[in-house]
């Protein structure tokens, strides 16, 4: 069955510091990933997508199918990055995003 | 534009009762999704609109939930005799194509008591 899975429910970081939120899936097929965040008091939207190859905020994910993960990363972290991230799968042939569970990132000033 | 909306953003209901929680897509968004957040979790996936057709309800939890979209743009997702275990954050969500970036609304805060 098609999994979504974030292994850390907070991070907690210090501005200034490296950020890394992991995801990892499990989809035999090709998937399309997501990072889509939700700040305090607003509305889910999409962050970052893989095959777009972005940079948002600062924010990087690389999809890596060999280990199956597509995590999130930032080299510098700041105050406003503070919200819960969730990582999302769209299978090839499916007609719904599967979502992990959610980190929450707290950067600490 | 104006993105996605819903109503009500809270609902409270006694167990037993029926409920209508009402998305309204943005405009010309031809895919319509319906997901269930309960505390602490991601949102589940219920059900998936293209136009007017339900082409897939694979995530609706029973036969109490139902959800519409007669004319291809405001939905509504209907819950009948709603129980406890139906607390959760509906959200709606619309995108121009069925695997493209989806746009979430506020979501509906439902608490059955």
């Amino acid at each position: 069955a098609q999994r979504v899975t974030q292994p850390e429910k907070l991070l907690s970081v210090f501005k200034g510091a490296p950020v890394e939120l992991k995801c990892n899936y499990s989809y035999s097929g090709s998937p399309e990933l997501f990072w889509y965040v939700q700040y305090s008091r607003q509305r889910l939207q999409l962050l970052l997508r893989h095959i777009s190859r972005e940079s948002i905020k600062g924010f990087t994910a690389d999809l890596n199918k060999g280990e199956t993960s597509f995590h999130l990363k930032k080299p510098f972290a700041q105050e406003e990055d503070s919200a819960m991230y969730y990582c999302a799968l769209f299978m090839e042939y499916g007609n719904k995003l599967v979502f992990g569970a959610g980190t929450i990132l707290r950067v600490k000033s | 534009g104006a993105g996605v909306s819903q109503s009500p953003r809270y609902k409270v209901a006694k167990r037993g009762q029926d409920v209508a929680l009402r998305c309204d897509p943005i405009s010309g968004h031809v895919s319509l999704f319906w997901y269930q957040q309960a505390l602490g979790q991601g949102p589940e996936f219920l059900t998936y609109f293209q136009n007017e057709a339900q082409l897939d309800k694979s995530g609706l939890p029973s036969d109490r939930f139902f959800a519409e979209r007669p004319e291809g743009s405001v939905s509504t997702l209907k819950i009948q005799r709603t129980q406890q275990e139906d607390s959760a954050v509906y959200l709606c969500a619309s995108s121009s194509l069925r695997r493209d970036e989806q746009f979430f609304g506020p979501g509906t805060r439902l608490t059955v008591l």
